[in-house]
């Protein structure tokens, strides 16, 4: 079984802290991805990486950056939170190549108060 | 703008009912995903479909690939409380590089 986890579920910072989110798989994929969810939004990706090291910016990097050390961790960094980034954050992965299916961690429920 | 449009954004309906779900789009996927996605949790995969036409079966689910490879269809017959949540469709072009869309989600309710 794929498995993907998140260090927290849920989580309470302050305006202005900085904030890791840690994302772990165990399936030596290729591809991570961070996503946020918001009622009537749907998914957005932040940022993927499709090899340690290595990032792309999604459709809303801004405010955020990742760091890949290593294949399977890939973590997402807030680095000032505000109160517009409390959403839920979504951590997935699959591989570089083949029929694209993602596999989600159980997600963190940020709150930025 | 989505780039995959669901509809409808909302179903409620009484156990043994069916429902069908839409995923739509200008752009043609190399792959399309469902999900499913329960409250306080991350989405779980149901099923890829890749080949344009191709029709797939998951016990009462049965989801549908448009020949075009723009949009896709779920169907669930006899829907039972077991079925409520949120469907979210997803896929790849041929350009997005890796990268997912995905639609906005359909919150299904299935009442006893």
């Amino acid at each position: 079984d794929v498995k993907v986890t998140q260090s927290s579920r849920y989580l309470v910072k302050r305006t202005g802290e900085k904030v890791f989110l840690e994302c772990v798989q165990d399936m030596d994929h290729e591809n991570m991805f961070w996503y946020r969810q918001d009622p009537g939004l749907g998914l957005r990706l932040i940022y993927f990486s499709y090899d340690v090291k290595m990032k792309e910016k999604g459709d809303i990097p801004e405010g955020y950056s990742v760091s890949r050390e290593k294949k399977e961790r890939f973590s997402l960094i807030l680095e000032s939170a505000s109160t517009n980034q409390t959403s839920m954050y979504l951590c997935a992965s699959s591989f570089f190549t083949g029929r694209g299916e993602q596999y989600f961690g159980p997600g963190t429920r940020l709150t930025v108060t | 703008t989505q780039l995959l449009e669901q509809s409808p954004q909302f179903l409620s309906i009484q156990e043994g009912e069916n429902l069908t779900v839409y995923c739509n789009s200008s752009s043609v996927f190399s792959s399309l995903q469902w999900y499913r996605q329960e409250p306080g949790e991350g989405p779980v995969l149901l099923v890829t479909v890749v080949t344009g036409g191709e029709v797939k079966k998951l016990k009462r689910l049965t989801f549908q690939f448009g020949d075009a490879r723009k949009d896709s269809s779920l169907h669930i017959t006899a829907a039972q409380p077991g079925d409520t949540g949120l469907y979210l469709c997803a896929g790849t072009t041929t350009d997005s590089w890796g990268k997912f869309q995905f639609g906005a989600g359909t919150q299904v309710v299935v009442t006893p």
